[in-house]
């Protein structure tokens, strides 16, 4: 089993739909959450950055950590066709000014149709 | 741009032969790390350099190694390559804790 969850899809949604993308982990450690958007052939692009459990929102997109649950999601409001891509989910164990390594899901193949 | 630097873009080399990967990271960054990305193993964590003293390891393979300059800058070798070598290989930049990871636009590697 991987560490970390995340089924690949591709998931296809309408124009201006709330999509939600979701990653399951085991690893209790893990205290940082990311996710990531990666066109393809592209370098992922950070999205969002959360530490712990909580909510976080930027403008469409919302990211929730629910540690009890080792679940995270990240949603996406008014969906546009420009946000079609995989998307990545990403979690690191306890930082010090090093960093630490990211382990990634598989990523979600998202495609918003006009 | 992301600010992280990674040459050459494309690579294409035969079995056997040795390349180097290149990577700048964003100005002040200390920490880099290389990932693997391959379309059966997704992005696959190899190595950690900080302020020029590897930091962590991943699954790397012995054939792979990897350093960082005084001037922060990375550098990638691989070595005897194999065909299931080809991948996209990103290298990624972060400051202190909370800023996030910063990856460039990869080499994308076909060994044939």
């Amino acid at each position: 089993q991987k560490e970390v969850e995340q089924d690949p899809g591709p998931l296809s949604v309408p124009e201006g739909a709330i999509v939600s993308l979701n990653c399951t982990y085991s690893n209790s450690a893990f205290q940082y959450f990311m996710w990531y958007r990666q066109y393809s052939r592209k370098g992922p692009e950070l999205l969002m950055y959360t530490y712990s459990s909580g909510n976080k929102e930027d403008g469409r997109f919302t990211a929730q950590v629910d540690k009890s649950s080792k679940y995270i999601s990240l949603f996406i409001r008014d969906s546009q066709p420009s946000d079609s891509a995989t998307y990545l989910c990403a979690m690191s164990e306890p930082q010090d000014n090093a960093g630490n390594m990211l382990t990634f899901g598989g990523g979600t193949r998202l495609m918003v149709k006009p | 741009d992301s600010g992280v630097t990674q040459t050459p873009k494309h690579l294409i080399t035969a079995t056997g032969q040795r390349v180097t990967l290149r990577c700048s990271p964003r100005s002040g960054d200390l920490s880099v790390y290389w990932y693997q990305q391959s379309l059966d193993q997704g992005l696959q964590f190899l190595i950690q350099y900080y302020n020029g003293e590897e930091r962590a390891k991943g699954n790397i393979l012995e054939r792979f190694s990897a350093q960082q300059f005084p001037d922060l800058h990375s550098e990638l070798n691989l070595s005897s390559l194999e065909l299931g070598d080809s991948a996209l290989y990103f290298c990624a930049s972060s400051a202190r804790t909370g800023s996030g990871y910063t990856f460039g636009s990869g080499t994308r590697l076909t060994v044939v």
